[in-house]
């Protein structure tokens, strides 16, 4: 499976922009790139995907490399909800199996 | 309102006495599976369930067993827990007609230690 890199924690104050890096220089043309994040004491939440071109819903946008081997979480104003871990994911769009690998993911803090 | 809910969310437990968790979501959803969480080792996919009476072995499932006897529940059973299956494990749904690329539903988890 093609694995990512995330870095291990960032920082952010309340009501500025956050903008979370993935590196997947080993994806395929059918990998689509999640991004799920976990609050303290809760299970993981979906936040965005995207294939190639990049993404915008009411929770952040995603953009994407063009050349896909890397991707950028945006959240355009912090709040102190979004601490959490932040977890950048690849699944394989053209089979059935449904597995979702998480890596370690990034841990946000945000300053008051 | 729409959930995916375990039970129990603690459970403290012995080796070898047989438990179950329990997982029910009320989306009529058809994908089911479930994860462990361990330090270090992020997420990992368990047993899953792409409908009813099929379901298929994810990466650990040494240990386990799952069945789908219907659409909205899809117990994890430990015939004989052991100590390394004290984790942190989370149960999700998928709405159907959405494939591999479809938002993931978690439950809020169940804590099993096994003494």
């Amino acid at each position: 499976d093609a694995k990512t890199t995330q870095p291990n924690s960032m920082e952010s104050n309340e009501e500025e922009p956050v903008h979370l890096p993935c590196n997947h220089s080993t994806i395929s043309g059918t990998d689509y790139i999640h991004w799920y994040r976990q609050l303290p004491s809760q299970g993981p939440e979906y936040v965005i995907h995207g294939l190639t071109s990049n993404v915008n819903n009411r929770m952040a946008s995603l953009a994407i490399a063009e050349d896909r081997k890397s991707s950028t979480l945006i959240l355009h104003r912090a709040t102190l909800r979004d601490a959490a871990v932040y977890y950048c994911i690849l699944r394989d769009g053209s089979t059935s199996y449904g597995k979702l690998t998480f890596g370690q993911g990034t841990i946000l803090t945000v300053h008051p | 309102e729409a959930q995916v809910t375990q039970n129990p969310r603690y459970l403290i437990t012995v080796t070898g006495k047989k438990l179950t968790v329990t997982c029910s979501q009320n989306m009529n959803h058809e994908y089911m599976s479930w994860y462990r969480q361990d330090p270090g080792l992020g997420l990992r996919q368990i047993y899953y369930s792409m409908n009813v009476e099929v379901t298929d072995k994810g990466d650990v499932p040494e240990g386990y067993k799952v069945s789908r006897k219907e659409k909205r529940n899809f117990p994890l059973i430990l015939e004989s827990p052991s100590p390394n299956q004290t984790s942190l494990y989370f149960c999700a749904s998928r709405p159907p007609g959405t494939g591999n690329t479809g938002e993931l539903f978690f439950g809020e988890g169940s804590r099993l230690t096994v003494l």
